[in-house]
């Protein structure tokens, strides 16, 4: 199984300035069609999971521009510029190269 | 207004059998695949599988193929999720998707005699 391995940040992060998630694969996501295959998600408290980022750059429907996704075949960031309250939550990676698609524990974000 | 409404979810005793359901509106659930997802209390995602839109191919985490199901009824558009010989690890939050784009409230599973 690919395994996904993300970063912690130095919660709280003050309100208006910038946050990055780091996301690491154990297998390159990069496929040869070009595309990457890794999408990410926002959990805020007591909701389900929304998609923020798929193909690691593309923002998903009605997601704000202040969120950004980058990276290299294992290596990604998420970043989220000038947070905000509504950017509480748990961050997750997941690839979906191949089955099983497997996600990485999390990352919380709290803002101060 | 894609939606996603799971139920079936609740307290069964280790090694029973329970089937979650997963109603789809808003959207045509025959053109899309779909997929089961499980976060337990622990906050862990994990992937449970997925199914072809028309039925006709399953995928499955290889921790759980022996036991877990996932079916689909496309004229009633709904999604289902037959859970055997359950165990208290077991115990999680479901959640039916639409591929990433679109997920359930989630349906709670305990586990526990």
């Amino acid at each position: 199984d690919i395994v996904m391995t993300q970063g912690a940040l130095p919660n709280p992060v003050p309100s208006g300035e910038s946050a990055s998630i780091t996301c690491q694969s154990s297998k390159s996501l990069l496929h040869s069609n070009g595309k990457t295959y890794l999408n990410w998600y926002l959990q805020r408290p007591g909701q389900s999971p929304q998609l923020l980022i798929y193909w690691m750059s593309t923002r998903a429907s009605g997601v704000s521009d202040r969120f950004s996704g980058s990276g290299s075949g294992t290596d990604f960031t998420l970043k989220i510029s000038s947070v905000e309250a509504e950017d509480v939550g748990v961050y997750y990676c997941q690839q979906f190269l191949e089955y099983p698609l497997t996600f990485g524990s999390g990352t919380k974000l709290e803002i101060k | 207004e894609v939606q996603l409404v799971e139920s079936g979810g609740g307290l069964v005793q280790p090694g029973a059998s329970l089937k979650l359901s997963c109603v789809a509106s808003g959207f045509t659930f025959s053109d899309y695949w779909m997929s089961w997802v499980r976060q337990t209390p622990g906050k862990t995602m994990e992937w449970i599988g997925d199914i072809k839109y028309d039925g006709s191919y399953t995928n499955y985490a290889p921790s759980l193929k022996n036991r877990f199901t996932i079916s689909r009824d496309n004229a009633k558009s709904t999604l289902y999720l037959q859970m055997s010989n359950v165990r208290s690890e077991d115990t999680a939050t479901y959640y039916c998707t639409r591929a990433a784009d679109a997920w359930g409230q989630g349906a709670s599973v305990t586990v526990s005699s």
